[in-house]
C-alpha cells in the first residue's frame, strides 16, 4: 500500500536550519510529484512547493523562494524539505503529499505531518 | 489572507445536506478544472475527497460531490453524519500564483 512516512518532530532556535524527510513506499517514486504543505497552529493549509522526483526539478510558492530547499534521493525513495533561517512564525506542522503532476492538486496520499517548533 | 475564499463555518443536522463554497478568480477556479477538496479531522492529515472539480477518489462516500460555476466551486455533503464534522479545504491550480492555492478552510459542525 502507498505510504509516506515523515521524520519526527523538531525543535529549533531561530536561524537554525531544519530538514524534514518524507520516505515513500508502495508506488513508483519517480511517477508522482511530492508537494510540501504546512499548517501553523490553529490555521489553514499553505502550499509551499513541489519537487519532481524524476528530474529533480522544483517549483516554490513565492513566499518560500530562496530559503526553502526541496531535494530527493531516488535510491531510498525519499524527499526532503529544508528550511534555512526559520523564524518563530515558521512554527507549523509540515506535510508531504503526492500528486500526479505539478499544479493539478489531487494530493491523494499524505504523510503524517512533522511538527517543527522554532523557539528561542 | 488566502487566495480562495471559503465561509469560516457551516452547520447542519444529521440527514440534511450542506454546501461549502470556494470562490476564486478566472486565473484559478474559473479558468481550470483543477479544483480539489480535502477533509481534515483534528490532529490528522488532510484527506482528498474530490479532485478535478467533481471526481471522487476510490473509497470516498457517494454523499460527497463537487461542482463549479464560474469562479465558484462547491462541495456538497448529503445525508450529513456525525463523522462528517471536520474542517474542509478547497484548492485550485492558479496561473497567477506559482501553481497551487488553498482556501482558508471551513469548519463543518453537525448539530
Amino acid at each position: 500500500q502507498v505510504q509516506l512516512v515523515q521524520s519526527g518532530a523538531e525543535v529549533k532556535k531561530p536561524g537554525a536550519s531544519v530538514k524534514v524527510s518524507c520516505k515513500t513506499s508502495g508506488y513508483t517514486f519517480t511517477g508522482f510529484y511530492i508537494h510540501w504543505v504546512r499548517q501553523a497552529p490553529g490555521q489553514g493549509l499553505q502550499w509551499m512547493g513541489w519537487i519532481n522526483p524524476n528530474s529533480g526539478g522544483t517549483n516554490h510558492a513565492q513566499k518560500f523562494q530562496g530559503w526553502v530547499t526541496m531535494t530527493r534521493d531516488t535510491s531510498i525513495r525519499t524527499a526532503y524539505m529544508e528550511l534555512s533561517r526559520p523564524g518563530s512564525d515558521d512554527t507549523a506542522v509540515y506535510y508531504c503529499a503526492r500528486s500526479p503532476s505539478g499544479g493539478v492538486g489531487n494530493f491523494d496520499y499524505w504523510g503524517q505531518g512533522t511538527l517543527v517548533t522554532v523557539s528561542s | 489572507q488566502s487566495a480562495l475564499t471559503q465561509p469560516a463555518s457551516v452547520s447542519g443536522s444529521p440527514g440534511q445536506s450542506i454546501t461549502i463554497s470556494c470562490t476564486g478568480t478566472n486565473s484559478d477556479v474559473g479558468g481550470y478544472d483543477y479544483v480539489s477538496w480535502y477533509q481534515q479531522h483534528p490532529g490528522n492529515a488532510p484527506k482528498l475527497m474530490i479532485y478535478d472539480v467533481n471526481n471522487r477518489p476510490s473509497g470516498v462516500s457517494y454523499r460527497f460531490s463537487g461542482s463549479k460555476s464560474g469562479n465558484t466551486a462547491s462541495l456538497t455533503i448529503s445525508g450529513l453524519q456525525a463523522e462528517d464534522e471536520a474542517d474542509y479545504y478547497c484548492s485550485s491550480y492558479s496561473s497567477s500564483s506559482t501553481d497551487v492555492v488553498f482556501g482558508g478552510g471551513t469548519k463543518l459542525t453537525v448539530l
